[in-house]
């Protein structure tokens, strides 16, 4: 399977404690994007990659949430300091680039802090 | 900000019908993409379009960019029960690389 992957599927965790979420993009796709996605909602951007360098963070992205792309390969996702809030589908895109805007999901990380 | 309004938020549909929705923007995009989510998955891409006017079939599903940059529409022919799902448009537009979604339209097809 080429597509996208992301790591757990699924998390429950309790209030205040620190998450970590991966995502493997299409191996040929430099770009690679952040939503979080609540229920009845549309996926609301958080933040976006090319190669290794953060390009973009959206406002949703508080001091508690930050994102690695280290090798422009795979990237982490980590929320310090859960809050319930927090709860919710958690997705991974990648996309190629240079022109090319379809962007490819992955299956999602679904959040529960209790 | 950008806002996406996506319309009808609910379809009851008979297999065998078409069906329609469609979304409009407050800003102009230069990208129109469409979605299908089943519960628990992440969006699946239908089709992409790219220039103002554009009409493009995906199968039984047909998409169009609409003349002012700040619509799309998708219509799905013959529905079949797998259709079952919650359809999302999206834009891209200026100089941001990221989507803006609409809230999806929920599509149920009844045998």
């Amino acid at each position: 399977d080429t597509g996208v992957s992301q790591n757990p599927r699924h998390k429950i965790t309790k209030r205040g404690q620190n998450v970590t979420f991966r995502c493997d993009p299409i191996s040929e796709h430099n770009r690679l994007y952040w939503y979080r996605q609540t229920l009845g909602q549309g996926p609301e951007f958080l933040t976006y990659f090319q190669n290794e360098a953060q390009l973009e963070k959206s406002r949703l992205l508080s001091d508690r949430f930050s994102a690695e792309r280290p090798k422009g390969s795979f990237s982490t996702l980590e929320i310090q300091r859960t809050e319930q809030g927090d709860s919710a589908m958690y997705l991974c895109a990648s996309s190629l680039g240079q022109g090319y805007h379809e962007q490819y999901f992955g299956p999602g990380t679904r959040l529960t802090v209790t | 900000g950008q806002q996406l309004n996506q319309s009808p938020q609910s379809m009851f549909i008979q297999e065998g019908e078409d069906v329609s929705m469609n979304c409009t923007s407050s800003s102009i995009f230069n990208t129109w993409l469409w979605y299908k989510q089943d519960p628990g998955e992440g969006p699946v891409l239908l089709i992409a379009l790219y220039k103002a006017g554009e009409l493009t079939s995906n199968g039984r599903l047909t998409a169009q960019f609409g003349i002012t940059r700040k619509d799309s529409f998708l219509n799905i022919s013959a529905s079949i029960p797998s259709d079952v799902g919650i359809y999302f448009c999206a834009g891209q537009g200026g100089s941001a690389r990221q989507l803006t979604f609409g809230s999806g339209t929920q599509l149920t097809v009844l045998p």
